[in-house]
């Protein structure tokens, strides 16, 4: 069985680019869910995304979108990069909107400079 | 609106000694908890769940965690620490309905010393 994983796993870009982040779920899961974790800090919620459409947002601003493809690989896409979102983005993936256990990868290390 | 209170943002214990992390929660319906370990450069491993079965929750290497709804804490256990515990751990809690997204606390950081 293979687990979460995530490419790539460490990234700069600078203030006002755009990156792409992605994520491959745990065999047979088809819920994925993104999560930031800034340096210090507990991982706070992006979204979810279950059967390729998006199953709930947390208090992130419309610059950070997600895709989730067929095979149930997700991306997570963030416009106009600041320096605040320099973080860990995690991503973990459950069987299920009902399944309550959430699966992380190794996540990606973002630097904004 | 749910949220974690982790009391203590560093913890050290010698080896062989108790382990003892603090988890406070907050939510409007019955929650969901869970505590997962984070290892340096790493992302997160579950360690254990509370999800409305039995009250005491026994986990991966050695730890455990009670749940006690009149505290509303969910605190996290090992009667002997080993070097090898060292790392942060996270609680979390989720709804027990509806997406399931994880509210996480600040983390507490473990140090076991020799």
């Amino acid at each position: 069985e293979t687990g979460v994983t995530q490419s790539p796993t460490h990234l700069i870009k600078t203030r006002g680019q755009q990156v792409t982040l992605r994520c491959s779920s745990q065999s047979g899961h088809n819920t994925v869910s993104w999560y930031q974790q800034a340096l210090g800090q507990g991982p706070q919620f992006i979204f979810q995304y279950y059967r390729e459409e998006e199953n709930g947002r947390g208090n992130f601003p419309p610059r950070f979108s997600g895709l989730q493809f067929p095979n149930y690989s997700s991306e997570l896409n963030v416009n106009a990069l600041e320096l605040d979102d320099s973080a860990l983005y995690l991503c973990a993936s459950s069987l299920g909107t009902e399944q309550e256990t959430q699966y992380f990868g190794p996540g990606t290390r973002l630097l904004v400079l | 609106a749910q949220s974690v209170t982790q009391l203590g943002s560093h913890v050290s214990v010698s080896e062989g000694a108790l382990v003892l992390l603090r988890c406070n929660y907050s939510s409007s319906v019955p929650p969901y908890l869970f505590w997962y370990v984070q290892y340096p450069n790493q992302g997160l491993q579950l360690l254990l769940k509370y999800t409305s079965a039995a009250t005491l929750v026994k986990g991966i290497n050695g730890f455990e965690a009670e749940f006690k709804k009149s505290e509303t804490s969910f605190h996290l256990t090992k009667p002997s620490a080993h070097m090898r515990d060292a790392a942060e751990y996270f609680c979390a809690v989720s709804e027990a309905t509806g997406r399931r997204a994880l509210t996480f606390g600040s983390g507490t950081r473990l140090q076991v010393q020799p």
